[in-house]
């Protein structure tokens, strides 16, 4: 079975600031891992993917994630945060074998104050 | 623009009523996945259909269903609605049915049922 858990429901970080949500996931099967950003009334948007090449993975918007199969983390950061950053954020792990489908994490709200 | 169109947005309708939920897939995606996002749940998978042919289920009542037709376009179907079914229902589609493909969504259609 497959599961992801994101600490922290709300994080808020001022205009320029690390941002960094966290992901953890439990997975019986060597995972692929995804983040998505949801905007106020639209759909989700792929922002990153691990599917087992690189474990530091680089995605849209100057968003990275590393992988660390230690751990069991997927964390996702930006260095500096902008005013347009602020959305949903879901975590989601998938499988070979699982036809594709994802299994999200609960989604972490994240504020930017200027 | 994800590529991925869903109709109606919104639906409003009453207790016991019927709807359904239409999606148009990429062009030449031949999976298309249904997710119901609500407020106490999350973001849930329901059902995902590969190339006309159920492919995986996930929690979704007996009183859902879905089809996907030859175009590749694909309908769920909700029925005896409760007031709990009230939730944003998101389409998504993909190439293959392979865990490490990236899912494109649709805005979603929001359904209230009153």
């Amino acid at each position: 079975a497959q599961s992801v858990t994101q600490l922290g429901s709300h994080v808020s970080v001022s205009e320029g600031a690390l941002v960094l949500l966290r992901c953890n996931y439990s997975s019986s099967v060597p995972p692929y891992l995804f983040w998505y950003v949801q905007y106020p009334n639209q759909g989700l948007q792929l922002l990153l993917k691990y599917t087992s090449a690189a474990t530091l993975v680089k995605g849209i918007n100057g968003f990275e994630a590393e992988f660390k199969k230690s751990e069991t983390s997927f964390h996702l950061t930006k260095p500096s945060a902008h005013m347009s950053d602020a959305a949903e954020y879901f975590c989601a792990v998938s499988g070979n074998n699982q036809g594709g489908k994802l299994i999200f994490g609960q989604g972490t709200e994240l504020s930017v104050k200027p | 623009d994800s590529g991925v169109t869903q109709t109606p947005k919104h639906l409003i309708t009453a207790t016991g009523q019927r709807v359904t939920l239409r999606c148009s897939p990429r062009s030449g995606d031949l999976s298309v996945y249904w997710y119901q996002q609500s407020l106490d749940q999350g973001l849930q998978f329901l059902i995902q259909y590969y190339n006309g042919e159920e492919r995986a289920k996930g929690n979704i009542l007996e009183r859902f269903s879905a089809q996907q037709f030859p175009d590749l376009h694909s309908e769920l179907n909700l029925s005896s609605l409760e007031l709990g079914d009230s939730a944003l229902y998101f389409c998504a589609s993909s190439v293959w049915d392979s865990g490490n493909t990236e899912a494109f969504f649709g805005q979603g259609t929001r359904l209230t049922v009153v």
